[in-house]
């Protein structure tokens, strides 16, 4: 059966650090790849995805995610977090078109000045 | 993509009773999803609403506990039923977009049992 780790529960980092969020899944194919990112109280927005081609994909607010096939992985980076980027991050496969998502257990994200 | 307005955004509820969460999206879409998130946890997918026809349930959920409602393709509604302090969650609607890939979500309605 597919599944997505993540395997950081929580991370804090400070201001202005750089960050990176595990994700790692398992299938067959390489499936449809997806970061959200869940703010307090507040619904999932989708912040980037990988569909096929260039393996390092740009998504909203200064995020990055590369692709990885040899490790199963789709990792999320930021160069310099912003105390708003405090909030839970989810990765999510989709194994093909109009097929259940499947999310990981989330990251929740801590940032101190 | 697609926006998508849910109601209520919150509620505090007695055990026993129902709520009805409704979702309306702004555009025509051939699939409604319907997940869980209990405290501190990820998505757990309750159900798939198609128009004009039943609900597909996930292992673990049931039509009696859930039942969903799907009038047309851009409307539907969630109830959750005799409820007990065990169903206080985040209920969140979502749809596919195009080419059934990824999805997107309402704001999600915070539900409280008491």
């Amino acid at each position: 059966a597919q599944s997505v780790t993540q395997p950081d529960i929580h991370i804090t980092v400070s201001e202005g650090a750089s960050l990176e969020l595990r994700c790692n899944y398992s299938y067959g194919a390489t499936p449809y790849l997806f970061w959200y990112v869940q703010s307090p109280g507040q619904g999932l927005q989708l912040l980037l995805k990988y569909f096929s081609g260039d393996t390092l994909v740009q998504g909203i607010k200064g995020f990055e995610a590369e692709f990885k096939r040899s490790q199963s992985s789709f990792n999320l980076r930021k160069p310099s977090v912003h105390w708003s980027d405090a909030a839970e991050y989810f990765c999510a496969v989709v194994p093909g078109g109009y097929q259940k998502v499947t999310f990981g257990t989330g990251t929740k994200l801590q940032v101190i000045p | 993509s697609a926006v998508i307005s849910q109601k209520p955004s919150r509620d505090i509820c007695q055990r026993g009773t129902s709520l009805t969460i409704q979702c309306q999206v702004d555009s025509q879409v051939t699939m409604m999803f319907w997940y869980r998130q209990q405290p501190g946890q990820s998505l757990t997918l309750i159900a798939t609403a198609n128009q004009g026809s039943e609900a597909t349930y996930e292992s673990g959920f049931v039509i009696d506990k859930f039942p969903i409602s799907r009038p047309n393709l851009t409307f539907s509604t969630l109830t959750v039923s005799n409820m007990s302090p065990e169903d206080s969650s985040i209920y969140l609607c979502s749809v596919q977009g195009a080419g059934g890939t990824e999805a997107f979500f309402g704001q999600g309605t915070r539900l409280t049992v008491v």
